[in-house]
């Protein structure tokens, strides 16, 4: 069965780093296509990052130069290490599997960026 | 402002027909880019719903259908239940420096 669990969410006063990380089970996180995805309260769904199974990695511009997005193969878990944290960064982040499309979801994260 | 255009909210009784719209531009479904469907149920995780345009995953009630022609696409929804209130989102790929994956702003389905 594939599940996907991200950890390393909360509360982090702005300007701050955070690390997030998304447990792959059922599936080889290196062999796929794998991206962040976030929604802020009340907001839509917001694309992050993706990183391909060659290792090319693309971002948003909202988070290009802040954001990147890493895998460890041996744990089969993809990162994501957020710097310089905003007040709009406030969101649940979700990773999820992508193949032109995100057929598996995380259940989210929350990331609170506040003082 | 989202790059694919959608309606903030529809809305239906239980029972009628609804449609969800989706307007990209010749960067990504005008492209010939595939769209993708999620439906987002309160307080959960986005779920795929509709696939390659038209395609439903295992599992998914075939009262939601999608098709795409030009630059739309469309989510139905027939025979409406209290259980389909949720937020719906479509998702494409796009080709120019906006980055490989846009979505829509996302549409608000209340059953009445």
């Amino acid at each position: 069965e594939v599940q996907l669990v991200e950890s390393g969410g909360g509360l982090i006063q702005p300007g701050g780093s955070l690390r997030l990380s998304c447990a792959a089970s059922g599936f080889t996180v290196s062999s796929n296509y794998m991206s962040w995805v976030r929604q802020a309260p009340g907001k839509g769904l917001e694309w992050l990052s993706v990183i391909y199974s060659g290792g090319s990695t693309y971002y948003a511009d909202s988070v290009k130069g802040r954001f990147t997005i890493s895998r460890d193969n041996s744990k089969n878990t993809l990162y994501l290490q957020m710097n310089s944290l905003r007040a709009d960064d406030t969101a649940v982040y979700y990773c999820a599997r992508y193949n032109w499309k995100f057929d598996y979801w995380g259940q989210g994260t929350l990331v609170t960026v506040s003082s | 402002q989202s790059v694919l255009t959608q309606p903030p909210s529809v809305s239906g009784a239980p029972g009628q027909r609804v449609t969800i719209s989706c307007t990209g531009s010749s960067s990504n479904i005008g492209a010939g880019y595939d769209v993708h469907w999620y439906q987002q149920l309160p307080g959960t995780a986005p779920k795929l719903l509709i696939y390659d345009n038209s395609n439903r995953p295992s599992g998914v009630p075939d009262r939601f259908s999608g098709s795409k022609s030009g630059t739309s696409a469309s989510l139905a929804i027939t025979g409406l239940q209290a259980e389909d209130e949720a937020d719906y989102y479509c998702q494409s790929y796009d080709s120019s420096l906006s980055g490989p994956v846009v979505f829509g702003g996302g549409t608000k389905l209340t059953v009445l």
